[in-house]
């Protein structure tokens, strides 16, 4: 079967730095995503990640374990815009992917 | 531009009732999925296609139907045997294989029954 766990919410204050963590046990693994929902709205891309290590893509960064079965969202200079919540995703099997509910982050000034 | 369309993006349907969720796409995607979101929840897969004329069943197939007869479409039937029906529907496009950039989804069809 396949697990995936987040923080259901966190908040933050603008300007500063948050992690959202995700850890997964899934059958098999091609690579994680991260989307970003905002309320009533489709998710996002945000980032794919394959193999261990850090890619950065402007004030976003993802992290991936691959051993560990942990990665991370990491978000720089929050604005109030990044309210929203945050999906995580491993695609398991070619072409499938399996969300995480998802964690709601509030920004406040 | 290239994208997803979903319709309609709300939808209400009466008890013992089949309605179709219309998605269309002109990314030149060859997979396109439905999930189904329940408030505070995640994504959950119902239907997944990665190529015309074949579809396969995800994790909460009962109750509902697809087709895929063009590349660009990939309608969903919620039949009565769904029993709670209502809920947010997302229809998403990715290129198959090679998900480097993750799936397009489309705006969404808030389904009610009333």
């Amino acid at each position: 079967g396949q697990n995936i766990d987040q923080p259901t919410e966190m908040t933050a204050t603008e300007g500063a730095i948050v992690q959202i963590n995700c850890t997964y046990q899934t059958s098999g693994f091609n690579g994680l995503f991260w989307y970003q929902q905002h309320a009533g709205e489709a998710p996002t891309f945000l980032s794919y990640n394959v193999l261990d290590g850090l890619e950065e893509k402007g004030r976003f960064s993802s992290f991936l374990s691959r051993s560990k079965g942990y990665s991370y969202l990491l978000l720089k200079e929050l604005q109030m815009k990044d309210s929203a919540s945050y999906l995580c995703a491993v695609e398991a099997n070619a072409g499938k992917s399996t969300f995480g509910d998802g964690t709601t982050l509030t920004v406040k000034p | 531009d290239g994208g997803i369309t979903q319709s309609p993006k709300y939808l209400f349907r009466k008890e013992g009732q089949n309605v179709t969720l219309s998605c269309e796409q002109n990314l030149n995607h060859d997979a396109m999925y439905w999930y189904r979101q329940d408030p505070g929840q995640g994504l959950r897969l119902i239907y997944y296609s990665q190529i015309v004329n074949d579809f396969q069943k995800g994790d909460i197939a009962e109750g509902y139907s697809v087709s895929r007869e063009k590349k660009e479409s990939f309608p969903l039937t919620v039949t009565s045997a769904q029993k709670n029906p209502t809920a947010f529907y997302l229809c998403a496009s990715s290129i198959f294989p090679g998900l480097d950039y993750g799936y397009t989804f489309g705006s969404g069809t808030r389904l009610t029954v009333v």
